[in-house]
């Protein structure tokens, strides 16, 4: 079946630096991509979305970038910090699927003081 | 303001034996979806309630059930249980747009 996957299982980088995680999805007809952030012993944590119609989002120092040519989808945080350290997903949503999330497999943010 | 609570926290079972997992959305969502999460992958779609009636339902046996009762709780029930049922079990709620799902910290069940 189509899946959301991720390019990088763990990533490490040095605090105060800024962090770029990457996702590939395949299902064309998501209608929204989120980020979560899932640290150890907590469910996952909603980060940003992104419609499917828009190609860029801006939270408090998280970006989130979606370029559909290439099905790829990317997370940036600036100035990484200690409490960035956690396992990043990435999700899509589609209508015709009951609005039910699929995952991709994680990436680990290690930040390195 | 709680977010969404869920019981028991850990949990050692035996193959084949049964369990029943709980959760307790925020107050005033009324869909709640649960998910597996096996260690080092991504959570995956399980079972989704919406005003006590399933409105999805992923690829998973029928060994999995589950229910939503009046005040928007939710039980989880898997039977026979198999050592590859190990995992971390989120429920997740939300309020009425397709967004906004809140999850809860999960119930760590092992099977021996």
């Amino acid at each position: 079946g189509e899946s959301v996957g991720l390019h990088l299982p763990t990533l490490s980088v040095q605090e105060g630096d800024n962090s770029i995680i990457n996702c590939a999805y395949s299902n064309s007809a998501s209608d929204y991509f989120i980020w979560y952030k899932q640290e150890s012993g907590k469910g996952p944590q909603f980060i940003i979305d992104i419609r499917s119609n828009m190609d860029k989002r801006q939270g408090q120092r998280v970006t989130v970038l979606l370029n559909k040519t290439v099905k790829h989808l990317s997370l940036q945080i600036a100035a990484t910090q200690p409490g960035d350290s956690a396992v990043y997903f990435c999700a899509e949503m589609g209508r015709n699927a009951g609005n039910m999330l699929t995952f991709g497999g994680g990436t680990r943010l290690m930040v390195k003081p | 303001d709680a977010g969404v609570t869920q019981s028991p926290t850990h949990l050692i079972k035996t193959r084949g034996q049964q369990v029943t997992l709980r959760c307790s959305p925020i107050s005033g969502h009324k869909s709640v979806s649960w998910y597996q999460q096996v260690l080092g992958q991504g959570p995956q779609f399980i079972f989704q309630y919406y005003e006590k009636e399933e409105r999805g339902r992923g690829n998973f046996p029928d060994r999995f059930s589950a229910r939503q009762f009046p005040n928007y709780s939710s039980e989880l029930n898997v039977n026979a249980l198999l050592l590859g049922d190990s995992a971390l079990y989120l429920c997740a709620s939300r309020l009425d747009s397709p967004l906004g799902y809140t999850f809860g910290s999960g119930t760590r069940l092992t099977v021996v």
